[in-house]
């Protein structure tokens, strides 16, 4: 099972939105619903943003929110602010009834 | 809610084998699946398998079936990640993460604090 494709960075001012997409294939994001979103900072396990595509887990700000159109997923970060300078990782139940994630998203707050 | 604590750091020589634990508080162990993720140093995270909690039965992810082996000590609410014959590039933090789909949500929601395992002569 190949990784999820993610782009290595993005980046926005503080106050923008800016979108992290994911892209999967038939055998993952296209056939399930089963997309999570993690935020990871330095030094720190990855903490749970999104699941099920655009659920928000208890305590997770309303700025984040997720979407998916076929085989690739979306992560969207209205209203940037310094502290979600971060890596994102997307995952994804597959197929073969295990779990793949992406290689990752540096998020730069400019 | 629950809360994983892993074990410390472990140094170990090339061909070695290491064990690390990850112990669950605030929750039945076995109510809820385990996976383990691994994370080498400036890279991303990466999918090592999973463990039935209330079977045992582990599902190990393609390439890390051999030398890898999950196990459970119900008794003291503990999970275990045991790495024979390591090699350099074991080097990595590993992470476990509890798995909801036995009660049919699938996403991983809380993790383990981590445990850098590093391999070096």
């Amino acid at each position: 099972q190949s990784a999820l494709t993610q782009p290595a960075s993005v980046s926005g001012s503080p106050g923008q939105s800016i979108t992290i997409s994911c892209t999967g294939t038939s055998s993952d994001i296209a056939t399930y619903n089963y997309v999570s979103w993690y935020q990871q900072h330095p030094g720190k396990a990855p903490k749970l943003m999104i699941y099920h595509v655009n659920y928000r887990p208890s305590g997770v700000s309303n700025r984040f929110s997720g979407s998916k159109s076929g085989n690739t997923a979306s992560l969207t970060i209205s209203g940037l602010q310094a502290e979600d300078e971060a890596d994102y990782y997307c995952n994804s139940y597959t197929s073969s009834s295990t779990w793949v994630f992406g290689g990752g998203t540096r998020l730069t707050v400019l | 809610q629950g809360q994983l604590v892993q074990s410390g750091s472990e140094l170990k020589e090339p061909g070695a084998s290491v064990k690390v634990s990850c112990k669950a508080s605030g929750y039945i162990l076995t109510s809820h699946g385990l996976n383990w993720v691994r994370q080498a140093r400036g890279q991303g995270l990466e999918w090592l398998g999973w463990i039935n909690t209330y079977s045992g039965n582990p599902t190990y992810a393609q390439g890390f079936t051999g030398r890898f082996v999950f196990s459970l000590d119900t008794s003291v609410s503990t999970a275990y990640l045991q790495i024979s014959s390591l090699r350099a590039e074991d080097t990595a933090v590993y992470y476990c993460a509890r798995d909801l789909r036995s009660r049919g949500s699938y996403y991983m929601d809380v993790w383990g604090n981590g445990t850098t395992v590093t391999v070096s002569s």
